[in-house]
């Protein structure tokens, strides 16, 4: 089934642990979108990429990186985690057409 | 900057009462405006859309008005039931391919 996917559900790390949350869409879409969010709060855009090898820092500043090698590949990494980075981060894809988001299940990491 | 304001943030009424949400967008570039619904602990979930040539959508109980020169658009939700409770999400799409979100609405619906 075409859809977005996004793993691990759910990751508790220790600090300064290095981590990676993958996404993949299998959509054909060209634009993916990390968002953060705590429950029921507001959609903060970390990063985003309109293609292969294009990505672009959003508008929460973040310590993350992502990377763009394949179309339906749009993994975020945390060098060294924070128990400040504990949140919920949804990944995002959009098709050409200006056609609303699909959004991932989502992986709520905890620091401790 | 871009910038979308929602109102109010939360909202409470009673089963079958009507409930309405505001937003308000800056960049007068934007031409498509979706509605997202977020249930606890689950993924938000696009419930409708309308595109700028359009004034008002409507999909069942849900509708959708758009006011292109106050630059307003409002999520109307008729005959509320418990599970429409949720937290939604107005969003403006602007040239820069990136939607704008409001700061959400929490929805309750008691029965």
């Amino acid at each position: 089934e075409a859809d977005i996917y996004q793993t691990p559900r759910y990751l508790v790390i220790g600090t300064g642990k290095k981590i990676t949350l993958e996404c993949s869409q299998t959509m054909g879409h060209d634009k993916m979108y990390w968002y953060q969010q705590d429950p029921g709060m507001e959609l903060h855009l970390i990063h985003y990429s309109y293609g292969v090898n294009s990505t672009e820092k959003g508008d929460l500043s973040s310590e993350s990186t992502v990377s763009r090698i394949r179309t339906e590949h749009f993994p975020l990494t945390l060098e060294s985690a924070r128990p400040s980075h504990t949140s919920q981060y949804l990944c995002a894809s959009r098709g050409i057409g200006g056609s609303g988001y699909t959004f991932g299940s989502g992986t709520r990491l905890t620091v401790v | 900057g871009e910038n979308v304001e929602q109102h109010p943030s939360t909202l409470s009424v009673q089963e079958g009462d009507s409930a309405v949400i505001k937003c308000t967008y800056s960049d007068s570039a934007s031409n498509y405006f979706p509605w997202y619904k977020q249930e606890l602990g689950k993924r938000p979930q696009l419930i409708i859309d309308i595109r700028s040539n359009v004034g008002e959508k409507k999909d069942q109980r849900i509708a959708v008005t758009l006011n292109k020169t106050a630059k307003h658009f409002s999520l109307h939700i008729t005959e509320t039931q418990p599970e429409d409770s949720a937290v939604y999400f107005c969003a403006a799409l602007g040239n820069t391919g990136k939607l704008i979100f409001g700061q959400g609405t929490t929805l309750q619906v008691k029965p």
